[in-house]
């Protein structure tokens, strides 16, 4: 597609239910990003696929959160027992890979609030 | 720990006149550095990048300086317009890491 594309674009849960987010990248791009910004706070990395590589998850907070990606295509990320904290807007970005200093472009997130 | 800190959460600039954004890094190993620009309910938005081989970039209204010795980076916009109201974010990235860090934003507004 043109752009990243994520959805739903807002998603309001209960407490200790399940979420799954979906992140649709640009086609061509072999890098594919999660990041999350909470209130007032920066963006903070969660994960990251490269190809066929293993993801890099070191950014994930607990283990409630897994993230998916089949090939170089989708990618969902989920979230078990959501807890208040997770409230975010989860943003995902994709970038071809060897231009990553040129920049990732993002899509417009996921607002998720936890109630 | 906080690699990348942009220590004003806000600025307020009259149209027309210079805005400066500030960053802040503590990883010597950084070596390209970017800025995003972020409206509401959109995802940011590249702007203007730097090489930490460079100490200045500029693209039109935008310039970026990098001062590596005291690990400081700013974006300055001139003339600011009204259009230019916005969240921005510095990142720094270790070239081959393919992971960037991003700063806290600076909500940038330009008064008329």
């Amino acid at each position: 597609g043109a752009g990243v594309s994520q959805s739903p674009s807002n998603k309001v849960t209960e407490k200790g239910k399940d979420v799954e987010l979906r992140c649709d990248p640009i086609s061509g791009h072999t890098a594919l990003y999660w990041y999350r910004q909470r209130l007032g706070q920066g963006l903070e990395f969660l994960i990251y696929f490269q190809g066929n590589s293993a993801p890099d998850k070191s950014g994930l907070p607990s283990d409630r959160f897994s993230a998916e990606r089949t090939g170089e295509s989708v990618s969902t990320l989920t979230i078990q027992r959501t807890q208040q904290e997770d409230s975010a807007v989860y943003l995902c970005a994709s970038s071809p890979s060897v231009h990553t200093i040129y920049g990732y472009t993002f899509g417009s997130g996921t607002r998720l609030t936890v109630v | 720990d906080q690699q990348v800190k942009q220590n004003s959460p806000s600025l307020s600039v009259q149209e027309g006149r210079i805005s400066i954004l500030n960053c802040d890094y503590t990883n010597s190993m950084f070596d390209y550095f970017l800025w995003y620009k972020k409206y509401p309910a959109e995802g940011p938005t590249f702007l203007i990048s730097i090489s930490s081989i460079k100490d200045k970039n500029e693209d039109g209204r935008f310039t970026v300086f990098l001062n590596k010795s005291a690990k400081h980076l700013s974006l300055h916009i001139v003339p600011s317009q009204p259009g230019d109201s916005a969240v921005y974010f510095c990142a720094s990235i270790i070239q081959g890491a393919q992971k960037l860090v991003f700063g806290q934003g600076t909500r940038l507004t330009i008064n008329p």
